[in-house]
């Protein structure tokens, strides 16, 4: 089965941790994005990847970290500097001039 | 920044009747992409329109873009309660080039399709 899986579907954070959010895709797309939503709102851009080992910062790109060392994979760290982190966070892919493939999400809550 | 604005903001149909919401925007774009989202749940992709096209139809579903106007229409013909959900209208610029999922998006729509 072809597509994009997020990994863990909740997660929790503690005041001043990092966190990691799994994003992995079996569809051999070059591109691959990080998209934040909070309730009620429509998605805003973190970071992007055209290609491996390459990487573009999105709208709100501030207290977040990505690597792209594999087509496969585009992990997003939150780190202590994102100071509200409480969110939605979708991961994409896509091939050129095509739409994007959303995962299904990972709800992060700072406790 | 996310640009433009979703038109309505919520709407309450029967089934069987038609949706529309509008979606506007600023500036340029080179393609624009309607998505679907249950709640608490990823986006499905619904139709992409590009710059130089018009009118596209998929099923049930029709879009129309005009680009003198900055606008973009989505209407969903014999509504179903199991078209309930939000609708997003995302916005490709030139920006992007060829990578169409780098997208702004508006705050959506949420449509309520009563049985």
């Amino acid at each position: 089965d072809g597509g994009i899986t997020q990994s863990p579907k909740y997660l929790f954070r503690k005041e001043g941790q990092n966190v990691t959010l799994s994003c992995e895709q079996n569809l051999n797309h070059d591109a691959m994005y990080w998209y934040r939503q909070d309730p009620g709102q429509g998605l805003r851009l973190i970071y992007y990847s055209q290609i491996v080992n390459d990487f573009q910062k999105g709208d709100i790109a501030e207290g977040y970290s990505v690597s792209r060392e594999k087509k496969e994979s585009f992990p997003l760290t939150v780190t202590s500097a994102q100071k509200n982190p409480t969110a939605f966070y979708l991961c994409a892919s896509s091939i050129t001039r095509t739409e994007a493939f959303f995962g299904q999400g990972t709800r992060l809550t700072v406790v | 920044s996310q640009q433009g604005e979703e038109d309505p903001q919520a709407l309450s149909i029967q089934e069987g009747e038609n949706a529309t919401m509008n979606c506007s925007y600023k500036t340029s774009i080179n393609n624009l992409q309607w998505y679907r989202q249950n709640s608490g749940r990823g986006l499905v992709h619904l139709i992409l329109i590009r710059s130089n096209e018009r009118e596209k139809h998929s099923g049930r579903l029709r879009v129309t873009l005009d680009t003198s106007k900055k606008s973009s229409s989505l209407l969903i013909t014999a509504s179903r309660a199991a078209d309930t959900a939000s609708y997003f209208c995302a916005r490709g610029s030139n920006a992007g080039g060829t990578s169409y999922g780098k997208l702004t998006f508006g705050q959506g729509t949420i449509l309520t399709v009563h049985p």
